[in-house]
């Protein structure tokens, strides 16, 4: 069974302040892939960014950056700098490619307020 | 970025009424799937779809649940009886022949029940 934990219900920063989202992962498979969606209060999901099990290199796209850490199957996603529109909820998942159908096991998810 | 579309982005229904929900997607999409989201709660997988067949179901996806893609382009997902406890944002996602691990959301369906 697959299972995604993001242990932080809720995170309150100041604008400017960097922001990091946990997300640890369990599965039996070697081979995975993880993502990251956005859910701003309008309510569509927004992909962020995927990576897969055997790419362990840390990502950065302008103010956000990914650090994979498979040998504490960790996934966490910083925000740096951030401003009020980065406000949403974050979501962490995990989609096993040897399923049938690469279905998506999401975590509970954390929300982010940036306060100006 | 391809885009799937949904309709209705709202529907308000009273309970044991069927309703049936729409998702459009770009033609070269293989895999389709529907999520659920209970209102503060995480995304759920309800069913996926893949080459006009069911590929897997959660146990969510019971017997007063289906999909079909009717007409080769619109993909639906019907609940036969509403029950107040389906009240929820029902997500269309789409994973392309590219890339079908890679799924991108449609803006959802808010569904209440009352």
């Amino acid at each position: 069974a697959q299972k995604v934990t993001q242990a932080q219900t809720e995170i309150s920063v100041v604008e400017k302040e960097d922001v990091t989202l946990d997300c640890v992962y369990e599965t039996r498979d070697t081979t995975y892939y993880l993502f990251w969606y956005k859910q701003p209060p309008s309510g569509e999901l927004v992909f962020l960014i995927r990576r897969n099990s055997f790419d362990e290199q840390n990502e950065i796209s302008g103010r956000y950056s990914w650090n994979f850490q498979k040998s504490t199957s960790s996934f966490n996603f910083t925000i740096t700098a951030s401003q009020v529109v980065d406000s949403a909820v974050y979501f962490c998942a995990l989609s096993d490619p040897r399923s049938n159908d690469y279905k998506l096991s999401f975590g509970a998810g954390t929300t982010v307020t940036v306060r100006a | 970025e391809p885009e799937v579309t949904q309709t209705p982005s709202h529907q308000v229904t009273q309970m044991g009424q069927e309703v049936i929900l729409r998702c459009v997607p770009i033609s070269n999409h293989l895999y389709f799937y529907w999520y659920r989201q209970i209102l503060g709660q995480k995304v759920e997988f309800l069913v996926s779809f893949y080459n006009n067949e069911i590929s897997e179901k959660s146990e969510i996806f019971d017997d007063q649940f289906s999909v079909e893609r009717p007409d080769g382009s619109n993909f639906t997902l019907k609940i036969r009886s509403t029950k107040l406890e389906d009240s929820a944002m029902y997500f269309c996602a789409r994973g392309t022949s590219q890339d079908y691990y890679e799924q991108y959301f449609g803006p959802g369906t808010r569904l209440t029940v009352t």
